[in-house]
């Protein structure tokens, strides 16, 4: 069965600094991973993906992940914050199977001005 | 703008009262979803129906049912909610089960029982 860790629950950075948010996964086929972010009291909203091919992956608002096969990880990254990316980080996995979206338990990003 | 719709954003309801969200979409998607999310913990998935077959996850209780009378709806019926129902329930939508794609989530609709 597939799995999503997300070690931090909680990212604080300075505006204008970069950000990292942590995931690693576990799956038994090619890892279909996803990055979803959450503003309170709203849906989650899509912010990359990572199918195949390249192994850094850019998104939505600035936003990027590198997969990296031989440490299962799939860390998002920002090279400058905003205080308008504080939000809940979602990290997602699916294993190519008829299987449902598993997510991991969720990062709240907090960037302080 | 295309877009997942849920009404309402907020609703209240009895102890054993039945509640039905409704969730819209017109995005065109095959495939609807419904997850139960409580506070800030990662979303549950409840089950999806993939045009009208309905597939319900294993450990998701007999209380809660779903209808899709057409493509653009999806309904979640809770029959006899419990304190233990309160939560965040979203809707999202996705063109196919197919591993690659993305999900696309409305708003959410935020339930609370008294």
């Amino acid at each position: 069965a597939q799995s999503v860790a997300q070690p931090e629950d909680q990212v604080n950075v300075a505006e204008g600094n970069p950000l990292t948010v942590k995931c690693t996964y576990s799956v038994s086929g090619n890892p279909y991973l996803f990055w979803y972010v959450q503003y309170p009291n709203r849906g989650l909203q899509f912010l990359l993906k990572y199918i195949t091919g390249d192994n850094l992956v850019k998104g939505s608002y600035g936003f990027e992940a590198e997969f990296n096969k031989s440490q299962t990880s799939f860390h998002l990254k920002k090279p400058s914050a905003l205080v308008s990316d504080s939000a809940l980080y979602f990290c997602a996995v699916r294993d190519g199977g008829n299987t449902p979206l598993v997510f991991g338990k969720g990062t709240r990003l907090s960037v302080i001005a | 703008d295309a877009m997942v719709i849920q009404n309402p954003r907020y609703q209240v309801t009895q102890f054993g009262k039945p509640v039905t969200l409704s969730c819209s979409q017109t995005l065109n998607h095959n495939v609807m979803y419904w997850y139960q999310q409580k506070s800030s913990q990662a979303p549950k998935l409840l089950f999806h129906y993939y045009d009208k077959d309905f597939n319900n996850e294993a450990d998701t209780p007999d209380n809660f049912q779903s209808r899709r009378p057409n493509t653009s709806f999806c309904f979640l019926d809770i029959r006899s909610p419990g304190l233990g129902d309160a939560a965040m329930y979203l809707c999202a939508t996705s063109r196919g089960t197919g591993s690659s794609y993305e999900q696309y989530f409305g708003p959410g609709t935020r339930l609370t029982v008294t």
